[in-house]
Order: structure tokens, then C-alpha cells, then sequence
């Protein structure tokens, strides 16, 4: 069983779109993430949910809003896409704060 | 300012060689270390991490690292690399005695791998 899934894998859309990643964690872990892998593979954390409670919101543009429906998921949901938005999106999970993270294995957003 | 450093870009290895990636934090207080592989085209798999206790770490897939306090250092080593290793590693920190606990990246390094 996955521990950590995304959807979709690929994305690739117009600018001005709106679109949803989703995901998922079967480990019964409290905190889940987002984070942002641009084209030079760097990485950077974009938002942090602790038993559906937002912890850590970065600079990240207004049009980015995660939602936690649940414990399980946190979806991210981006309005009016840029091309600047293309990336690799990984979503993790960890059973607390500071404990370790397990990834998810990454959407790749293209937006043309 | 807090940083974590990956000094090398770019590591190319012969099979069957050693492998020894490096890793410098800058932090007041020594963070919680850990180290991720990425396979192409994959999400990351941690490899192994260091909250405290013994500084010579060891993780899966024959990877070892050394936590140094001196040179603030954790670098990841493997004795004898497989092709399979190729792959991008990164290094990454949560500072201790934040509120946030957020998991910084080094911006990784390329590891190739010769038959």
C-alpha cells in the first residue's frame, strides 16, 4: 500500500486555469505538507497542517489555498495558474512536528 | 542566517567506488539533520537522520553519515557505490526549538554514477 499518493502524477494546463492536486496518507501521521521542487530541483516548504490546523503558510501567493478535510488529506488548490507555477509539487506526512517526513511521489504541474 | 550547504553540485563516481557527500548547516543550536535520496522521476526516500546520541548514523541501501559538531557538518558516505545509486541526494535540517519545525533543503547534489 502507498503511504503517502498524489493526483494526479502530470498536470499540464492553460494559463488563467484553475486546478487541485490531491493527497493522501494511510500512516495515521497528524502533520501534512506541501512543498514546491522547482526546475533546478530545489526545494522549499510551502504549507504545514497539524491535525487540520495550518502551521506554516510561507510566502506563497494568495492563490495557492491547501484544505484538510481530514487528517488524511491535504489538498492544494491553485487559482488562476501562471506559468511560473510550473514545478514538481510533493506532499508529505509525519506522525508529529519534527518528526521525519515521507513523500509522496510528486505531481508535475506544466502550465503552458 | 540560518542555511544548510551542499558544497558539491555535481558528484561523478565509478562503480564499486566510495561515495562521500557533504553537508554544512549554520545554526545556533545543532538542528535535527536527515538525508533524502531522489530517484529520477521520484518523490524522496529518507535515507537516514540524526536527532542525537551516536554521531555515526546508519540509514538504508549502505549509506552511513557522520555528524560532526566542530565543522557543523553531516556528510553521508557509502563504501561502495551500485549503479543504482545514481540518484539526487539532499541534505536537509529542522532547527530545534522552533514553533514551526520546518524541514530546510541544501540545494542537492547529482550523483552520477560509470560502469
Amino acid at each position: 500500500d502507498t503511504a503517502v499518493s498524489q493526483t494526479p502524477k502530470y498536470l499540464v494546463t492553460q494559463m488563467g486555469n484553475d486546478k487541485s492536486i490531491k493527497c493522501e496518507q494511510n500512516l495515521g501521521h497528524d502533520t501534512m505538507y506541501w512543498y514546491k521542487q522547482d526546475s533546478k530541483k530545489f526545494l522549499k516548504i510551502m504549507f504545514s497542517y497539524n491535525n487540520k490546523e495550518l502551521i506554516i503558510n510561507e510566502t506563497v501567493p494568495n492563490r495557492f489555498s491547501p484544505k484538510s478535510p481530514d487528517k488524511a488529506h491535504l489538498n492544494l488548490h491553485i487559482n488562476s495558474l501562471e506559468l511560473g507555477d510550473s514545478a514538481v509539487y510533493f506532499c508529505a506526512s509525519s506522525q508529529a512536528l519534527a518528526d521525519t517526513q515521507y513523500f509522496g511521489p510528486g505531481t508535475r504541474l506544466t502550465v503552458l | 542566517a540560518q542555511s544548510v550547504t551542499q558544497p558539491d553540485i555535481h558528484i561523478t563516481v565509478s562503480e564499486g567506488a566510495s561515495l562521500e557527500l557533504r553537508c554544512n548547516y549554520s545554526y545556533g543550536a545543532t538542528p535535527y539533520l536527515f538525508w533524502y535520496v531522489q530517484s529520477p522521476g521520484q518523490g524522496l526516500q529518507l535515507l537516514l537522520k540524526y536527532f542525537s546520541g551516536d554521531t555515526l548514523v546508519q540509514g538504508i541501501k549502505g549509506f552511513e553519515a557522520e555528524f560532526k559538531r566542530s565543522q557543523s557538518s553531516f556528510n553521508l558516505r557509502k563504501p561502495s557505490v551500485h549503479w543504482s545509486d545514481a540518484a539526487e541526494y539532499f541534505c536537509a535540517v529542522v532547527p530545534r526549538g522552533s514553533n514551526d519545525y520546518k524541514l530546510s533543503f541544501g540545494a542537492g547534489t547529482t550523483v552520477t554514477v560509470r560502469a
